[in-house]
């Protein structure tokens, strides 16, 4: 079974509107860690934002926000006041527990239309 | 924030030969780095957990003979592509794992576009 879903493979957004981009996760460790990354086509990967399980407040880091939903088992980024330079994929990834290790959603591709 | 750099950032190789890449760490320590392989238009798979001083811990289905890993020092692991075949063409990222930061959070390489042809 797959720890990390992203349903939506692409997704559109108008310059300066926002946009939510889904994550759900599976597991059963109480302790987990949940990461955004964006993927521009140059192939780095930039670290976006974490929300840990144990976090009371939901995350933010300037224009993106998580959406954390524990009972859900969900983790959605909010990009507000979306950018032409957001047009990249994104990945949702979980950390599980003491493991240091992560594992990727398949990722969703944004593309933001001027 | 941390930087992770990686050497070469693309390397075009004949069938058969063998190929390395450099993951370092510039301005922390790594005890723990980790190599990761991505298809197009996929997902990143990790391969294998690099540990300082020992030997790397590989995932399922990742041939150990054919990917060989070396952490020789706390800033500097290596990939080596042994006997590459065009199969192995994909973009090969390395991360770094800052111990300091309390959330376990892994700092990428910008990666390596292999082609071997």
């Amino acid at each position: 079974a797959q720890k990390i879903t992203q349903t939506q493979p692409g997704m559109f957004v108008q310059e300066k509107e926002a946009v939510t981009l889904d994550c759900t996760y599976d597991t059963s460790d109480p302790s987990y860690g949940l990461f955004w990354y964006k993927q521009p086509s140059s192939g780095e990967m930039i670290f976006l934002i974490y929300q840990g399980s144990y976090d009371q407040q939901n995350a933010t880091e300037g224009r993106y926000s998580l959406n954390f939903q524990k009972a859900r088992k969900s983790a959605n980024l909010v990009i507000s006041a979306s950018q032409l330079g957001d047009s990249a994929m994104y990945f949702c990834a979980m950390r599980e527990g003491g493991s240091e290790k992560l594992v990727f959603g398949k990722g969703t591709k944004l593309t933001v239309n001027p | 924030g941390a930087v992770v750099s990686q050497h070469p950032s693309w390397v075009i190789c004949k069938s058969g030969t063998s190929v390395k890449i450099e993951c370092r760490s510039l301005d922390f320590q790594a005890t723990t780095m980790f190599w990761y392989r991505q298809f197009p238009k996929q997902s990143l798979m990790l391969m294998a957990t690099s540990n300082e001083g020992s030997k790397a811990t590989y995932e399922q289905g990742v041939e150990k003979d054919k990917f060989l890993i070396n952490h020789a020092s706390l800033t500097l692991s290596t990939l080596t592509v042994t006997s590459a075949h065009p199969e192995d063409s994909s973009f090969y990222i390395c991360s770094a794992l800052n111990p300091v930061v309390g959330n376990y959070e892994q700092y990428f390489g910008p990666g390596t576009r292999l082609t071997v042809t």
